[in-house]
Order: C-alpha cells, then structure tokens, then sequence
C-alpha cells in the first residue's frame, strides 16, 4: 500500500495552465479507471474535484479536467486562479480493495 | 444538504482507546459505503478504513489492521471508529467520509483531532 507519487509543489501565474501527476502501479492507477482528485485548502475538509479519471461532479468548473495514461493520472487546471491555491491529492481503488492517495501537492497561483 | 458531523475525539495516552462517531444526514445513509480518511498533522491525506452499506464488508489500511475497527448504525444514520492500542503515529485529523461504490469519496466531514500522547 504504498502512496502514489505527485510532485511536492507546481506553481503558476493568473490564467496559465498547469498540470498535476499522479504515477501509480498497474495494480492501482493503471488497472483501473477509478482515479479521484481532491482540492484541500488550509484548515478545510478535502473537496471532491474529479472521479472515474475524468468525470466532473456538479458545480466544480470546467477549468479542472482529469486524464490518464497507463500508470500516471494528471489533473490540469487552466484559466488558473488565485482561489486555485490550494493542496490537491489523488487517490486510487487498489487491486486490493482498498485505497490510496497521493502524497499530495501545493499549488502556488504566483 | 447533506452533512456528517464527527465527535470523539482528544487527548489519549499511547496503548489507549478511543471511539469516534460520524452522525450523518441529508442522504439515505443505508444505501452508501462510507469511510475514514485520516491526515497527521502537516502531512498527506491517508485512506484508513471502508464499510458496505449493510456492514458486511470491511477493508482496512495494513497500519490499523487489528487495533481499529468500523462499524455502522444504519437505524442511527451513523458511522463509527473503534480504536484500540493507539500509537503516537496515529495522531491525526479523522475525516468521516461517503464511499462512492469503493471509488471517490463525495462528501466528507470536517474532521475531529485525535491526539495520541503521554
């Protein structure tokens, strides 16, 4: 059950795009189309931005989009914005039944 | 609007118990797996323990395995977390979560402190 991997910190200005990764095993990311990203500001409980790699839940903008390829799931931001700053997480179902997230990462709007 | 709501939580010595409740509406809690995601202080977010909506069915992270267990009130619309034995690396934030299908988790509470120390 080890963690999957995300760069500690990404950083971009107003209006640019950036794009988080999320690299697994193929008993995790890549077995399975059950990736979910999560938006965590400080002090705040964990908010559901994206499932199933790609799906939207209601009311979370078309700015944030999921893909996947292989082991590796990213999640792309654009038209960044000063309220995007924030700490994102992925997470994965487990061949195992079980779960697990990333390590997470900081996001700086400059 | 749906809302889960934890209690329990505080100050336990290490090898101490606790139990944490998540009181849970807006939604028919029967029909959902649910969840508890923890985070130590300053670190990730950690997947701790599922249950199926009839409670048949329990998964575990390997760290808790033995010393935590999940369970569920359906009558009571409420989750709970039996710990046991506790460690100082399981201090943390316990969130109270709803399972989607073992897949995402869709709604979480806002977490209660659970601190393990002498």
């Amino acid at each position: 059950q080890s963690a999957l991997t995300q760069p500690a910190s990404v950083s971009g200005s107003p209006g640019q795009s950036i794009t988080i990764s999320c690299t697994g095993t193929s008993s995790d990311v890549g077995g399975y189309n059950y990736v979910s990203w999560y938006q965590q500001h400080p002090g705040k409980a964990p908010k559901l931005m994206i499932y199933d790699v790609s799906s939207r839940p209601s009311g979370v903008p078309d700015r944030f989009s999921g893909s996947k390829s292989g082991n590796t799931a990213s999640l792309t931001i654009s038209g960044l914005q000063a309220e995007d700053e924030a700490d994102y997480y992925c997470s994965s179902y487990t061949s195992s039944s079980t779960r697990v997230f990333g390590g997470g990462t900081k996001l700086t709007v400059l | 609007e749906v809302q889960l709501v934890e209690s329990g939580g505080g100050l336990v010595q290490p090898g101490g118990s606790l139990r944490l409740s998540c009181a849970v509406s807006g939604f028919t809690f029967s029909s959902y797996y649910m969840g508890w995601v923890r985070q130590a202080p300053g670190k990730g977010l950690e997947w701790v323990a599922n249950i199926k909506e009839n409670g048949s069915e329990k998964y575990y992270v390997d760290s808790v395995k033995g010393r935590f267990t999940i369970s569920r009130d359906n009558a009571k619309n409420s989750l709970y977390l039996q710990m046991n034995s506790l460690r100082a690396e399981d201090t943390a934030v316990y969130y109270c979560a709803r399972d989607r299908l073992r897949k995402y988790f869709d709604y979480w509470g806002q977490g209660i402190l659970v601190t393990v120390s002498s």
